[in-house]
Parts: structure tokens; C-alpha cells; sequence
């Protein structure tokens, strides 16, 4: 399982993009990267998975460099609802196992 | 989209007592689920790997006697926290995969376990 990296935190303002980098260097040819939200009492809640390049959705982009050595979410236009903790893993299709690292807390001030 | 059900949502228990917490999957058939506990402003800690019909796999430091996993349905895995004491107070969180492959895993909403 290849361990990844983050920032502990991070401040951001309302209405702002803000992203956030992992870094995993020895992420294996099989492994993918997903991102996790969780806020405080609650289970982690599934934002975005990929493998390379880029991927979108309604909430987030990922950007995945050719080397697949780091990712970076991207959250658009924050507002003060986004302020939780956000966790980068990496896993390998079929061993199932996600470890969590240290997390990065945003917080968005208005 | 896929569900995972915990219950209780918290609970308050006596030292010496046992505890059972559930975890389903709703609208998915899961064979192995995960088990995870998290203290204040820590990461989530995976504790051990449930598997419908068959041992639970424990990791390293994680008292197999301790913290009773039963995966008895494929909807359906318990964890017992067995003979409680104050230092098990903590927010258990369990969690599933709807699917194979690269599909992610669904987490449900976590148990506050405290013990007095």
C-alpha cells in the first residue's frame, strides 16, 4: 500500500478554489487515488477516484500528473460547508484495504 | 447511490460491559467490510477486515478477544466490544465496497462509544 502524503491544514476564504495536494510516491502501477471528506462525528464521505490524467465531477476535479507520484483535488468556489477534513488514499483493486494517513483540515473563513 | 447503516449512532455503557455495534449495507451485498476507530482529532485507524462466513482479519495491535467481529449475513457485520474499559471510548466507523475492482469504499456514519 503506498503511503501518502498531505498537508495538516489549510485556510481558504469563501467563494475561493482551493486545492489540495498528496503526495504518493510509491504508488504501485495497480493502485488508484481517492479522496475522502469527513466532517466532525461523521464517516468519511466518498468525493473522487482516479487513476490518471483528469477526472471531474459534480463536486470536485482530480488531477492525476503523468507519473502518478502526487494528486491534486480541486474544490471550486468553497463555501463555509466545505470546512471538514479531506483524506488522500491509495489502494490496489483488489486487496481492499484503505489506510488512512493524517488528513488535511481546510477550514473556509467567510 | 450505495448506503452503510450503523447503529447505534452513540452509546454509553458501563466498564465491564459488552457493547454490540452494527453495520449494513442497504441497498448492496457486501463480503467483506472494514471496521475502523478514530479518536479526537486523529485519523481513522482500520482495526480489522470482516468476511461473510469466516474469520475476521485483525491487525497488528488489534485484540482479536477484545473486539468481537461477526460477519454473519452478507448485509450484515457486528462488532462486540467485549469486557469495555474507559480507554475503548472512542468513534468506531465501519464501511463496505458496492462493488469489485476499483470501487470505493462506503463508509456509514460511525458509532461514539463511551465508556464511564
Amino acid at each position: 500500500l503506498a503511503k501518502t502524503t498531505q498537508p495538516i491544514s489549510m485556510d481558504s476564504y469563501e467563494g475561493q478554489e482551493v486545492n489540495i495536494t498528496c503526495s504518493h510516491n510509491n504508488i504501485a502501477t495497480n493502485d488508484y487515488i481517492t479522496w475522502y471528506q469527513q466532517f466532525p462525528s461523521q464517516g468519511p464521505r466518498f468525493i473522487i477516484q482516479g487513476y490518471k490524467t483528469k477526472v471531474t465531477n459534480e463536486v470536485a476535479s482530480l488531477f492525476i500528473p503523468a507519473d502518478r507520484k502526487s494528486s491534486t483535488l480541486s474544490l471550486p468556489r468553497v463555501s463555509l460547508s466545505d470546512t471538514a477534513v479531506y483524506y488522500c488514499l491509495s489502494f490496489t483493486s483488489g486487496t481492499y484495504k484503505y489506510i488512512f494517513g493524517t488528513g488535511t483540515r481546510l477550514k473556509v473563513l467567510a | 447511490g450505495a448506503v452503510v447503516s450503523q447503529h447505534p449512532s452513540r452509546v454509553i455503557c458501563k466498564s465491564g460491559t459488552s457493547v454490540k455495534i452494527e453495520c449494513r449495507s442497504l441497498d448492496f451485498q457486501a463480503t467483506t467490510m472494514f471496521w475502523y476507530r478514530q479518536f479526537p482529532k486523529q485519523s481513522l485507524m482500520l482495526m480489522a477486515t470482516s468476511n461473510e462466513g469466516s474469520k475476521a482479519t485483525y491487525e497488528q495491535g488489534v485484540e482479536k478477544d477484545k473486539f468481537l467481529i461477526n460477519h454473519a449475513s452478507l448485509t450484515l457485520s457486528t462488532l462486540t466490544v467485549t469486557s469495555a474499559h474507559p480507554e475503548d471510548s472512542s468513534f468506531y466507523i465501519c464501511s463496505a465496497r458496492a462493488g469489485e475492482g476499483s470501487s470505493p469504499l462506503h463508509f456509514g456514519n460511525g458509532t461514539r462509544l463511551t465508556v464511564t
